[in-house]
């Protein structure tokens, strides 16, 4: 059984630039959330999508948004990026209990 | 709001030492608890939780008890390995999604085990 699984592994994007992140989650996970680790911290919650909707948002810019498609995979895209969007990406998958994490996407902003 | 706050490591223990990690947190009603564990260069594993008062979650050794008189979650383990060196996050998360929805981290501990 795989589990989460986020597409791409590592990432340079300039400032400015757009950015999209993908996550897979694990089989018969039907929830989706996304965090953002900087270096050092404790990663910030940045939204949740269940049933295709957001569910749940924490405190991140308009910049930041997501989907999540029929298949329960999910997108999360960043617009007009800037230096301090530099962390690790981190996606989640939940089925009402535990939350599995992938091991998520470094993106380093130039 | 809600927050977590965790002791500041790094923390540099030898084998076998007894660890303990300090995790205080602040929420209204009945937040779930857990710990979480990050190995260099992978995401992060559900070390244990607890999701109600005098509640003891345990996993591989570690335990953590839910203390709500002391808003209290610290992880403790009684022999620690090399292999447990890692960085540990505490959590919580509130309804009406308890154990599904948004976790709120600390801000992590490194732990450092040598031989």
């Amino acid at each position: 059984d795989a589990g989460v699984t986020q597409s791409p592994t590592h990432l340079i994007k300039t400032r400015g630039q757009q950015v999209t992140l993908r996550c897979s989650p694990k089989s018969g996970h039907d929830t989706v959330s996304w965090y953002q680790q900087a270096l050092g911290q404790g990663p910030q919650f940045i939204f949740q999508y269940y049933e295709e909707e957001e569910r749940q948002r924490g405190n991140f810019p308009d910049r930041f948004s997501g989907h999540q498609f029929p298949n329960y995979s999910s997108e999360l895209n960043v617009n007009a990026l800037l230096l301090g969007d530099s962390a690790l990406y981190l996606c989640a998958s939940t089925r009402e209990t535990e939350a599995f994490f992938g091991q998520g996407t470094r993106l380093t902003v130039v | 709001g809600n927050s977590v706050t965790q002791m500041e490591g790094p923390v540099t223990l030898s084998e076998e030492a007894f660890l303990t990690i300090n995790c205080t947190y602040t929420a209204t009603g009945y937040p779930s608890l857990f710990w979480y564990v990050q190995y260099p260069g992978e995401g992060l594993q559900l070390l244990l939780k607890a999701t109600k008062a005098d509640d003891k979650g345990s996993n591989k050794g570690f335990e953590a008890t839910y203390r709500k008189e002391t808003t209290s979650f610290h992880l403790e383990k009684g022999s620690v390995q090399v292999s447990d060196s890692a960085v540990y996050f505490c959590a919580l998360s509130r309804p009406p999604y308890n154990q599904g929805g948004k976790l709120i981290f600390g801000q992590g501990t490194e732990l450092s085990v040598k031989p």
